[in-house]
């Protein structure tokens, strides 16, 4: 099993809905949690960090972790077309000395 | 502004050559990374380092050198012994807080 796993996508999403990304983790320990926004050619950008069970916001963002079911999924409301890229979900891995470890990513695509 | 620079943002490069990417960021952070990206792939840790003088193999360190003689500056060699160097170079820096990642602009090389 990979250690943090994404679906690939392509995931088509008209605008104004929300977007759903789900990334599950394999190491029961982690403690830190991220999703990072890449566009096509470009290098991943920071968007949102979670440490703890529940929700975060951060203005069309929200973050959701569930550490009983090692899932952390991010939801963007009102997609816009500027949020197609390509989206990482990256965890700390005890067994890697508290390394980051990155899932492939989930292709994102807002249709105008 | 602090961040993360990479230089230089393109590289050709002749089979048989090695050479240097450069990274220099100034947000104070003790920890530097470089990854390595392939088309439609995830990232992938060549190398890291925690502290001025240490540094450790990621997960594709064969054919790749660093160094780590200043905080502020973390340069990979990509040498001759590199199989199938062509690919998209990340530098990155995280807080120790935090344990967040950011990551400078990136160097494409490319292999003739």
């Amino acid at each position: 099993q990979k250690e943090v796993e994404q679906n690939s996508g392509p995931l088509s999403v008209p605008e104004g809905a929300i977007a759903s990304l789900n990334c599950t983790y394999s190491d029961r320990v982690s403690q830190s949690f991220f999703w990072y926004r890449q566009y096509s050619g470009k290098s991943p950008e920071l968007i949102m960090s979670i440490y703890s069970n529940g929700d975060k916001e951060d203005g069309r963002f929200t973050a959701q972790l569930n550490k009983a079911s090692q899932y952390v999924s991010l939801l963007i409301r009102d997609s816009q077309p500027s949020d197609s890229a390509t989206y990482l979900c990256a965890v700390t891995i005890m067994e890697y000395g508290n390394k980051l470890v990155f899932g492939a990513g989930t292709i994102l695509r807002v249709k105008s | 502004d602090g961040g993360i620079t990479q230089s230089p943002k393109y590289l050709f490069r002749k089979e048989g050559q090695n050479v240097t990417l450069s990274c220099e960021q100034n947000l104070n952070h003790d920890a530097m990374y470089w990854y390595r990206q392939d088309p439609g792939q995830g990232l992938r840790l060549i190398y890291y380092s925690q502290i001025v003088n240490d540094f450790q193999k990621g997960d594709i360190a064969e054919g790749y050198s660093v160094s780590r003689e200043k905080k502020e500056s973390f340069p990979l060699t990509v040498t001759s012994a590199q199989k199938n160097p062509t690919a998209f170079y990340l530098c990155a820096s995280s807080n120790q807080f935090t344990g967040e990642l950011f990551f400078g602009e990136g160097s494409r090389l490319t292999v003739l």
